[in-house]
């Protein structure tokens, strides 16, 4: 099946600095890939995905990069606030199959 | 309702006891999910029900875990003679279709502990 992992598992940056994390998938038949933010004690929420189709995609100051060939992609934030502090989870899914295949996950601390 | 609902909250039970947690997902999706968060790690796929279709159980780590729905509405996961590793957040989403690219809407878990 898939795997999926993710790194760094924590990160700090100063407010106002730029956060990259990456994920790397092994199965090349999966197509879509969704990323999940999940603040202290709530629950995960879709912030952006991107599909296999396209090489990025934007949204303010999220972006998700995807490298099909090298089975990686990654969620980049600039202009971090102290809101964007979280932990934020990749995931992957296949275009047979129901499941969501997800990362371990980060977690991101912006210092004001 | 505004979102998926889970119930209970919280739950803390003695190991050997039997436990039921509930799902309520968002009126009219017809894909529901359970996952299971132990600290610290990532999300693991448990079980998974798409409308009348035979749910995916690939992911239920044992036969002590089982789950129910009825019809496209209310899911029960039941974990029998709890164990202490089965402490952990269990999550249900649910998405309209369960399509696969389609949002999970994630309720906000029941927090188990086995004592």
């Amino acid at each position: 099946g898939e795997n999926v992992e993710q790194h760094p598992s924590t990160l700090s940056v100063q407010e106002g600095d730029s956060a990259v994390i990456k994920c790397t998938y092994s199965d090349s038949a999966s197509n879509y890939f969704p990323w999940y933010k999940q603040e202290l004690g709530k629950r995960p929420q879709l912030i952006i995905d991107i599909r296999s189709n396209v090489g990025e995609k934007k949204d303010q100051r999220i972006a998700v990069t995807l490298n099909k060939t090298a089975k990686h992609f990654s969620l980049h934030i600039t202009e971090t606030q102290p809101e964007d502090s979280a932990v934020y989870f990749c995931a992957a899914s296949r275009p047979t199959g129901n499941q969501f295949y997800f990362g371990t996950g980060t977690s991101l601390t912006v210092i004001p | 309702g505004a979102g998926v609902s889970q119930s209970p909250s919280n739950k803390v039970t003695e190991k050997g006891k039997d436990v039921e947690l509930r799902c309520d997902p968002i009126s009219g999706h017809t894909a529901l999910y359970w996952y299971r968060q132990r600290l610290g790690q990532g999300l693991e796929f448990l079980i998974y029900f798409q409308g009348n279709s035979a749910p995916d159980k690939s992911g239920l780590p044992s036969d002590r875990f089982s789950a129910e729905r009825t019809g496209e509405s209310v899911s029960t996961l039941t974990i029998q003679r709890t164990q202490q590793e089965d402490s952990a957040v269990y999550l249900c989403a649910s998405s309209w279709t369960g399509g696969v690219s389609e949002k999970l809407f994630f309720g906000s878990g029941t927090q188990l502990s086995v004592l």
